[in-house]
């Protein structure tokens, strides 16, 4: 079955540091997101990324916050400067349409710990 | 702010029981509704959607859904310790489409 797979699993970065957290989407999926969970919280939109531009973005995805889709395959959330509060899963999501009953599926997760 | 409210429990139900998790949601125009499961440590799990009012079946799993009330739910029947995870709630707009807004969680624990 045809899955979203990220890279990497786990990841510890100094504060400060840049990350790039890759994703493969399934593979005639149009859209494209990325969610955070803090340990304990909510799952959180981010943004989501369609025809190589940004849909739409949550108040989260500052700055701070970039993604790009530098060739036909990957889906990439580069955070520039990391700080503590980014400490986070970061799940990569995609599905086929934006149509009502639009089902979305969601990717392993990165683990990200800022130290 | 939109919010999507759920119990986060745990709710504990012996095996073979039927599990009933509830949500509410506050933005009228939401109208597409799902259920995931989320195992610790692990990403969500689509269970299934529905956007009509009513019920939906899908095996052991029925989704509730009545708009005027702003409420969903999910009834898991003959419930296994296999189904003892966080179910998460999620609601969407289709010209929206991707940006879930997720409850809380409602961490249900079967007893074997």
């Amino acid at each position: 079955e045809p899955e979203v797979t990220q890279t990497p699993s786990h990841q510890v970065t100094q504060m400060g540091q840049e990350v790039i957290l890759r994703c493969v989407p399934i593979s005639n999926h149009l859209y494209f997101y990325w969610y955070r969970q803090i340990l304990g919280q909510k799952v959180e939109f981010l943004v989501s990324f369609y025809n190589n531009e940004i849909s739409e973005k949550s108040e989260i995805f500052d700055d701070q916050f970039s993604v790009e889709r530098p060739d036909g395959s990957n889906f990439t959330l580069k955070i520039r400067s990391t700080k503590l509060e980014d400490s986070a899963m970061y799940f990569c999501a995609s599905s086929p349409t934006r149509d009502i009953g639009n089902t979305i599926y969601f990717g392993e997760g990165s683990w990200l710990t800022v130290v | 702010q939109k919010e999507v409210e759920q119990n986060s429990g745990p709710l504990s139900v012996p095996e073979g029981a039927i599990a009933s998790l509830n949500c509410t949601y506050s933005d009228r125009g939401s109208q597409s509704f799902f259920w995931y499961r989320q195992y610790s440590g692990k990403s969500p799990e689509l269970i299934m959607f529905i956007y009509s009012n009513g019920d939906k079946e899908d095996g052991r799993f029925t989704a509730q859904l009545n708009k005027a009330s702003q409420y969903v739910s999910l009834l898991i029947r003959d419930s296994q310790p296999s189904d003892s995870a966080t179910y998460l709630c999620a609601v969407g707009h289709y010209n929206q489409g991707g940006k879930l807004i997720f409850g809380q969680g409602t961490e249900l624990s079967v007893k074997p």
